[in-house]
């Protein structure tokens, strides 16, 4: 059973800032929350992780509040190659355990 | 080299056939997972396999048979499978168990007739 809730659908254009945004309504202490993406017919692929409030690497920027109960995936200026699958999880703990929930397909137009 | 291998691409099997899929990896991984992931779905975790042992098994079913020769390669036996079976298999990795990012392979798509 997923443990994130997230939108289903997004629709952006090109050179669009796209802040996808994501529930942890029950997140435990020692959680991560990270970020994957997934193009069709390809396995996910990592983009962000973070704990608690800024993090930003070449691709994304991930925006965690001090309750830790939303975290919101930015990507600036989207390209037509940005539309996938994104997923939310938490993770951590001594399993590793990936559950995925339903992910938001973005899809970016011209 | 950050890439996890799978073979075959795609694969179509009779319900009476046996048939193995097999996932590489030579990034010194200790952890490796098999997910499914049938269309327009998330994926749902199989297996988990730390040290080359059988940590995780979500209630797969007897006719799916992992199995970890050495910490490189992981493989999947299948066996007497279904048609609702057909879907996209994804091996992925990571350093160790915990919040270790996982590094997916491309899947195996594979069509149970």
């Amino acid at each position: 059973l997923a443990k994130t809730t997230q939108p289903i659908s997004m629709d952006s254009y090109e050179g669009q800032e796209v802040n996808i945004t994501c529930s942890h309504n029950n997140i435990a202490t020692n959680d991560y929350i990270t970020w994957y993406q997934q193009f069709p017919s390809q396995g996910p692929r990592f983009i962000i992780q973070g704990y608690k409030t800024k993090v930003t690497n070449e691709v994304a920027s991930l925006f965690i509040p001090a309750d830790r109960k939303s975290s919101t995936l930015s990507l600036p200026r989207v390209s037509l190659s940005d539309t996938a699958v994104y997923y939310c999880l938490e993770t951590g703990g001594a399993t590793n355990k990936l559950i995925f929930g339903t992910g938001t397909l973005l899809a970016v137009q011209p | 080299d950050t890439e996890v291998t799978q073979t075959p691409k795609h694969l179509v099997m009779g319900m009476t056939n046996k048939k193995s899929l097999k996932c590489e990896q030579h990034m010194g991984h200790r952890a490796m997972y098999w997910y499914k992931q049938k269309a327009k779905k998330p994926p749902e975790l199989m297996f988990v396999y730390s040290y080359e042992k059988l940590s995780i098994n979500e209630s797969v079913p007897s006719r799916f048979s992992p199995e970890c020769p050495n910490s490189s390669l992981l493989n999947l036996h299948l066996h007497a499978l279904q048609p609702e079976d057909s879907a996209l298999y994804l091996c992925a990795s990571s350093q160790d168990r915990g919040r270790y990012e996982q590094y997916f392979g491309p899947g195996t798509r594979l069509t149970v007739t």
